[in-house]
């Protein structure tokens, strides 16, 4: 089956700093990979949609200068968390869907759990 | 928000009883997806409906769909205690390719 492979799973990071997080997909080629963020005990909401070779799309109200999306290839995106607070703790998701497979559902990887310290 | 609605929020149900979850969105579909999440990890794939389908089955799952309704629900059969998680419909935006999710429902079952 297709994987997703999310990295890192955990994260801690001090205040100020910036953090990577990698989404990539294993078997399967994905021109577009999803961006969730999930608060405890709430849905995922999607902050941005990553396209390759091209520049994401934000969902409103997300900063794209707060949260860089880099999808260099048809298997890798990255987020990165600039100058992080402590706001912007969470679980951050990513999702792709196979590019052979317009109507096939979305593939996720386990997430990253970042604190901001 | 484009974001749909579930309820319950939490369930809590004995092992061998029947599960159901109810989704509610806003816009018109192409097709509506049921989804699982674990605690902490990501969200595992169950079972699509698309807009013309009224109904459909998989193993101990069973979904429903009511376009004029716009509503969606999923009924886990004689359920055991690893079904305990969260589940989220999630609806496409209109173009196919970006999903919205719903609240999300927790569920609990007591072995």
């Amino acid at each position: 089956g297709a994987v997703v492979s999310q990295h890192p799973s955990r994260v801690i990071c001090k205040s100020g700093t910036s953090v990577k997080i990698e989404c990539r997909s294993l078997d399967f080629q994905a021109t577009t990979m999803f961006w969730y963020r999930q608060f405890p005990k709430q849905s995922l909401m999607l902050m941005a949609t990553s396209n390759e070779g091209s520049k994401a799309t934000y969902e409103q109200g997300v900063e794209k200068d707060k949260f860089l999306i880099n999808h260099a290839s048809l298997t890798l995106s990255t987020l990165t968390v600039t100058s992080a607070h402590p706001e912007d703790s969470s679980f951050y998701i990513c999702s792709a869907r196979d590019r052979g497979r317009i109507k096939s559902p979305l593939h996720f990887g386990n997430g990253t759990r970042l604190t901001v310290t | 928000s484009q974001q749909g609605e579930e309820d319950p929020q939490a369930l809590s149900i004995q092992e061998g009883e029947n599960a159901t979850m109810n989704c509610s969105y806003k816009t018109s579909i192409n097709n509506l997806q049921w989804y699982r999440q674990n605690s902490g990890r990501g969200l595992v794939h169950l079972i699509l409906i698309r807009s013309n389908e009224r109904e459909k089955h998989s193993g101990r799952l069973r979904v429903t769909l009511d376009t004029s309704k716009k509503s969606s629900s999923l009924l886990i059969t004689a359920s055991r205690a690893a079904d305990t998680a969260s589940y989220f419909c999630a609806t496409d935006a209109g173009t196919g390719n970006q999903f919205y999710f719903g609240t999300g429902t927790s569920l609990t079952v007591i072995p």
